[in-house]
C-alpha cells in the first residue's frame, strides 16, 4: 500500500520559506516512472499545481511558482521536499504531496495535505 | 494565460446520471492533454477516477466513465450515489512539465 505522509510547520512567516517534506511508504523513489509532486489549494480556491521532480531530477513546474520554488528528492530517507521562498499570504493553503505516475499520465497517490498558514 | 474550465456546481438525483465537463478558454481538450479526474472529499486525500481520458483508476467503480464530448473533456457519473457528493477537479497537461486543473464542480446528490 502506497502512502504518503506530509509534514512541516504549519504557520509560516511572511517574508520566510516555506519548507515541507513528503515520507513515502510503500514504494521506491527510485524510479523514472514516477515524479514526486507538490500541488496546493488555498482556502476556498481550486488545486494549483506546484512542480514535480523524479529522483534523477527531472522536474516540472508551475511557471508561476518556478522563480520561488526548490524542489529535492532524498532516495536515503524515501522523501521529498518543497521549498517555497518569500512568502506571503497568498500562499496560505493546504498543502498536498502526489505522486505522479508517468505511464499513466496521472497523480495516482496523494498524502492527506497539510494546511501551512501565513501569518505574522 | 490558457484556464481550465469546469461548472462551478451541479445537482442530480439519486439514481441519475450526471455528465461534468472540462473545457480551455483558449482551444479544445484532446487525449494529448491527458485529462485525469479527482474527487476530494474534505479530511480525505484526493482520490484518482479517471486518466488518460477514460481509464478508470484502481477501485474506482464503472458507475464512473470518461470521455471526450465535443472539444472537452467529460466525466460521466451513472448510477448517482449519496456518496458521491463532493468536489471534482480535471486537470490537464499543458506541456513543458507543467499541468493546469480546472477550478472544480461541487455535485450535490439530491
Amino acid at each position: 500500500q502506497v502512502q504518503l505522509q506530509e509534514s512541516g510547520p504549519g504557520l509560516v512567516k511572511p517574508s520566510d520559506t516555506l519548507s515541507l517534506t513528503c515520507t513515502v511508504s510503500g514504494a521506491s523513489v527510485r524510479s523514472e516512472t514516477y515524479h514526486w509532486t507538490w500541488i496546493r489549494q488555498p482556502p476556498g480556491k481550486t488545486l494549483e499545481f506546484i512542480g514535480y521532480m523524479s529522483y534523477t531530477g527531472s522536474a516540472g513546474y508551475n511557471p508561476s511558482l518556478k522563480s520561488r520554488v526548490a524542489l529535492s528528492v532524498d532516495t536515503s530517507k524515501s522523501q521529498f521536499s518543497l521549498k517555497l521562498t518569500s512568502v506571503t499570504a497568498a500562499d496560505t493553503a493546504v498543502y498536498y504531496c502526489a505522486r505522479h505516475y508517468g505511464d499513466g499520465h496521472y497523480f495516482d497517490y496523494w498524502g492527506q495535505g497539510a494546511l501551512v498558514t501565513v501569518s505574522s | 494565460q490558457t484556464v481550465v474550465t469546469q461548472e462551478p456546481s451541479f445537482s442530480v438525483s439519486p439514481g441519475g446520471t450526471v455528465t461534468l465537463t472540462c473545457g480551455l478558454t483558449s482551444g479544445s481538450v484532446s487525449s494529448n492533454s491527458y485529462p485525469s479526474w479527482y474527487q476530494l472529499t474534505p479530511g480525505q486525500a484526493p482520490r484518482p477516477l479517471i486518466y488518460m481520458t477514460n481509464t478508470r483508476s484502481s477501485g474506482v467503480p464503472d458507475r464512473f466513465s470518461g470521455s471526450i464530448f465535443g472539444n472537452k473533456a467529460a466525466l460521466t457519473i451513472t448510477g448517482a450515489q449519496a456518496d458521491d457528493e463532493c468536489d471534482y477537479y480535471c486537470v490537464l497537461y499543458m506541456g513543458n512539465g507543467n499541468w493546469v486543473f480546472g477550478g472544480g464542480t461541487k455535485l450535490t446528490v439530491l
